[in-house]
């Protein structure tokens, strides 16, 4: 089984900063997934990063506001940039090893934006 | 494209009752299906999955789930449930085969009262 350790686990950030989240697999995996859960919410697919390759978003996420780095099979990045209180939510970073493979979750980032 | 819906946001249950969350899907594909599990301040965690075979599913933690096609259903059932079962129950879809997205549904909070 993989795991993920995300950084940070929690940060308070001000109204138009940029934030950038880590994400740690402790194996090569194919697959990894941003995913955002607002407060009481269910979990929404940001996008899928790819290695080697721009991250494919979802409808209502774009690359400018949510810009994604996974540079080799074990770690990316996601920045969330010019931060507004809209953007309060926990993100969490996922992988898949392998075809048919559960998805494992990191423990999350709590963001607040003030 | 697919979609989950979980029919019940809460359901309260007295300890030692069996429980049933209910959980419909769409897709114009054939699909992979999920429960996932979050307890309180706690990241995602695995119950169970379908991929193919027996529609009959045992996951961790004495729950099962039964894949309907004919329904499109997949809904998680306990026999007897504890306190300690309390938590955020999360049905998910994926397409069948590969390293395809997992679509959640929007969750449904079990409460368990002694």
């Amino acid at each position: 089984s993989a795991v993920i350790s995300q950084k940070p686990s929690r940060d308070i950030c001000q109204r138009g900063t940029s934030l950038t989240i880590q994400c740690q697999v402790d194996s090569q995996v194919t697959m990894m997934f941003w995913y955002r859960q607002q407060p009481g919410q269910s979990l929404t697919l940001i996008a899928t990063a790819n290695q080697g390759s721009e991250a494919t978003y979802e409808s209502g996420f774009v690359i400018d506001k949510f810009p994604i780095s996974r540079p080799n099979l074990t770690f990316s990045t996601l920045t969330v940039s010019n931060m507004s209180p809209e953007d309060s939510s926990i993100y969490l970073c996922s992988a898949r090893q392998g075809p048919n493979e559960k998805l494992f979750f990191g423990s999350g980032t709590q963001l607040s934006v003030l | 494209a697919q979609s989950v819906t979980q029919l019940d946001s809460q359901v309260p249950v007295f300890e030692e009752a069996p429980v049933e969350l209910r959980c419909n899907y769409s897709s114009s594909v054939s699909v992979y299906l999920f429960w996932y599990v979050q307890y309180p301040n706690q990241g995602l965690q695995l119950l169970l999955k379908y991929l193919s075979g027996s529609t009959l599913v045992k996951g961790i933690n004495g729950f099962e789930a039964e894949f309907n096609k004919s329904q499109t259903s997949f809904h998680l059932r306990k026999p007897s449930v504890h306190i300690s079962d309390t938590a955020e129950y999360f049905c998910a879809v994926s397409k069948s085969g590969g390293y395809n997205k997992l679509i959640f549904g929007a969750g449904t909070r079990l409460a368990v009262h002694p």
